[in-house]
């Protein structure tokens, strides 16, 4: 079974610019998570999707950060415009409401760096 | 969803069980008790969750206290490989109210497990 696909893995960039990261869940799954890992730190909840519908995105600074997920399968997060803050890894999971209680599976990851 | 204490860091000798611990004193009668864990510049992995029975699976073993308010995992026989930050995490199964996910993973600092030699 493959896994979370993630890209770029890398992505270093100027502040105000925009970036976008992009995301191919595991096949079948329904539930799609956007986190964003500061260095030293727990990863943190941005937006969780059911099927194409935003369910929690109570977490996201919407004023510069975007998420879709179109026809309920691939999902992009964009920053625009980036901020020396927002360097961090930025992490896509997603989840079978018939899995294990809602495990979760992780991506790879996205680092990406603000100058 | 409830909050959860780790200690920042642990060692453990190559081969020797890794006991880690938790403590979640404020958890509720339907909040579940999961474990993550991240190896150095992957994403988390589950690891095993359990509500109130200890649990066993290919990779740990949970022990929870009887009131709930603590659990230990363990690891019976570390290897390197088992180096990587532990994630101890309190939540309820899955469902949605008021525009927030009230199952979401709520991560904390976790704990840094090293496994040496």
């Amino acid at each position: 079974e493959a896994g979370v696909a993630q890209s770029p893995r890398y992505k270093i960039i100027e502040k105000r610019q925009s970036v976008a990261f992009w995301c191919n869940p595991i096949s079948g799954h329904a539930t799609l998570y956007w986190y964003q890992q500061i260095l030293g730190q727990g990863p943190k909840l941005l937006i969780q999707f059911q099927n194409n519908g935003v369910v929690d995105d109570s977490q996201l600074p919407k004023d510069r950060f975007s998420a879709e997920r179109l026809k309920g399968v691939d999902s992009t997060l964009k920053i625009q415009p980036a901020k020396l803050e927002d360097s961090a890894v930025y992490l896509c999971a997603s989840s079978s409401s018939s899995g294990r209680d809602n495990e979760q599976f992780f991506g790879p990851g996205t680092r990406l760096t603000v100058l | 969803d409830a909050k959860t204490t780790q200690p920042p860091s642990m060692d453990c000798a190559e081969g020797r069980a890794a006991n880690l611990p938790c403590n979640h004193s404020t958890i509720s009668g339907n909040e579940y008790v999961y474990w993550y864990r991240q190896i150095h510049s992957q994403g988390p992995q589950y690891i095993i969750h359990g509500l109130k029975n200890n649990e066993t699976n290919e990779m740990a073993s949970l022990i929870i206290t009887e009131d709930r308010k603590s659990s230990t995992l363990i690891l019976p026989h570390a290897t390197l490989r088992d180096t990587a930050v532990y994630y101890c995490i309190v939540r309820v199964g899955i469902g949605y109210a008021g525009g927030t996910s009230y199952g979401k993973l709520t991560f904390g600092q976790g704990t840094i497990l090293t496994v040496h030699p």
